[in-house]
């Protein structure tokens, strides 16, 4: 069963343009994960947000939850040709195993 | 350094041969998951283990088969009952349960021909 829902599938954008991707899960969550996955590579955790936190930033990247939706954000500010991968949202759940969405594959061009 | 091993990276397997995927993590985690990506798509999780000698189904066990005699190692069997074995396979680990960060291995693609 896939619990997050990222929108959109996919991302093309220019480079230094902002970047943002959503998340959407149907149960309740103990925390929300965000992590990337360049072609053909294992995948790379970026950023943790509890359920109680509201917003949380790391370097350029910045998460928003907002668990009344369901829902989350992943923001990547002045985006860069090396920011093109996959990133997909995965959700922990008392089910005490990650859950993981499809993906958004985001695409930098120069 | 620590971390978490696949191999082999690219793996080969003729109709109706059983092949096992190994999985080797140095980080002292309690847990490990494999999970199954086919192109364009997300990742769908197949075993998981939370502590020695002990695994659970995940959402497409059947074909496969896992191991969890060491805490160190989760392997993988793919079975001749998976009918559509050719994907993306990837081990994981967390430190305790699922709501933690998760290490991944950089893959095994596994090819039936």
């Amino acid at each position: 069963s896939q619990q997050g829902e990222e929108d959109p599938q996919a991302l093309s954008i220019q480079e230094g343009e902002n970047a943002t991707m959503n998340c959407s899960y149907k149960t309740s969550i103990n925390n929300l994960q965000w992590y990337r996955q360049n072609s053909g590579r294992g995948l790379v955790h970026l950023i943790l947000i509890r359920s109680n936190e509201r917003e949380k930033h790391s370097g350029r990247l910045r998460v928003t939850l907002d668990t009344s939706k369901k829902s989350s954000s992943l923001l990547i500010t002045a985006s860069r040709a090396a920011d093109t991968a996959s990133y997909f949202c995965a959700t922990a759940s008392g089910a005490q195993k990650l859950v993981f969405g499809q993906g958004t594959r985001l695409t930098i061009n120069p | 350094d620590g971390g978490i091993t696949q191999s082999p990276k690219y793996l080969f397997r003729k109709e109706g041969q059983n092949v096992t995927l190994s999985c080797e993590q140095n980080l002292n985690h309690d847990a490990m998951y494999w999970y199954r990506q086919d192109p364009g798509q997300g990742l769908r999780l197949i075993y998981y283990s939370q502590i020695v000698n002990d695994f659970q189904k995940g959402d497409i066990a059947e074909g496969y088969s896992v191991s969890r005699e060491k805490k160190e190692s989760f392997p993988l069997t793919v079975t001749s009952a998976q009918k559509n074995p050719t994907a993306f396979y990837l081990c994981a680990s967390t430190k305790g349960q699922g709501n933690t960060e998760a290490f991944f291995g950089q893959g095994t693609r596994l090819t039936v021909v």
